[in-house]
């Protein structure tokens, strides 16, 4: 994988429904993986910085997971709220330079 | 309060015009960055500073300048060379230079060339 790659694109659940997403990212020279959420008209918001293989972190019902060795990262939210609905970006560094490869992003919708 | 502010929320320009785009931090954050969003596209990376009277180049730097005379201000100009000028920009900040600090990111800006 060269990129940093999300899916599902979107994805439309109802309230109290459990979810989760993916993003694959190239897992040489690996440094971290960058979890954020956008909802509209506001600004993104990091959920979580992750560096560690095995690494779970968790923040509320929303948490995730990482592989650093096949290079995917998992995020899941418990008991989805109407409040969940927002565009969720990972991102990777790898290699030297410090910089952020970004994926396109899973849109979530959560409906009552 | 502590933020990222980015001005206007809204800009036209004609094409042919240089336009310059405001980001203004009191995080006291060392490192800052430029994004464009394009629909169906990730964020890309156009300049980043990591330190003030330094930046450098990003992913799509091309058509685009900056300069980082403050540690606070990190403006961004895009140039009539810019090709594709249309487009939703944003400006961040992070404490540090490094992957493993988060990002703070502002409001962003909707640029777009009549």
């Amino acid at each position: 994988i060269l990129n940093v790659e999300q899916s599902p694109q979107s994805l439309h659940v109802q309230e109290g429904d459990s979810t989760n997403f993916t993003c694959s990212f190239p897992s040489s020279n690996f440094y971290a993986l960058h979890w954020y959420r956008w909802e509209t008209a506001k600004s993104p918001e990091a959920l979580f910085v992750m560096t560690l293989n095995g690494d779970e972190k968790k923040k509320g019902r929303i948490s995730a997971t990482l592989n650093t060795k096949e290079g995917y990262s998992y995020l899941y939210i418990k008991g989805s709220q109407p409040e969940d609905s927002a565009t969720y970006l990972c991102a990777s560094l790898t290699g030297t330079a410090s910089k952020l490869t970004f994926g396109t992003g899973t849109r979530l919708q959560v409906t009552l | 309060d502590g933020g990222i502010t980015q001005s206007p929320k809204y800009l036209f320009r004609k094409e042919g015009q240089n336009v310059t785009l405001s980001c203004e931090q009191n995080l006291n954050h060392d490192a800052m960055y430029w994004y464009r969003q394009d629909p169906g596209q990730g964020l890309r990376l156009i300049y980043y500073s990591q330190i003030v009277n330094d930046f450098q180049k990003g992913d799509i730097a091309e058509g685009y300048s900056v300069s980082r005379e403050k540690k606070e201000s990190f403006p961004l100009t895009v140039t009539s060379a810019q090709k594709n000028p249309t487009a939703f920009y944003l400006c961040a900040s992070s404490p540090h230079p490094s992957s493993y600090n988060e990002q703070f990111f502002g409001p962003g800006t909707r640029l777009t060339v009549l």
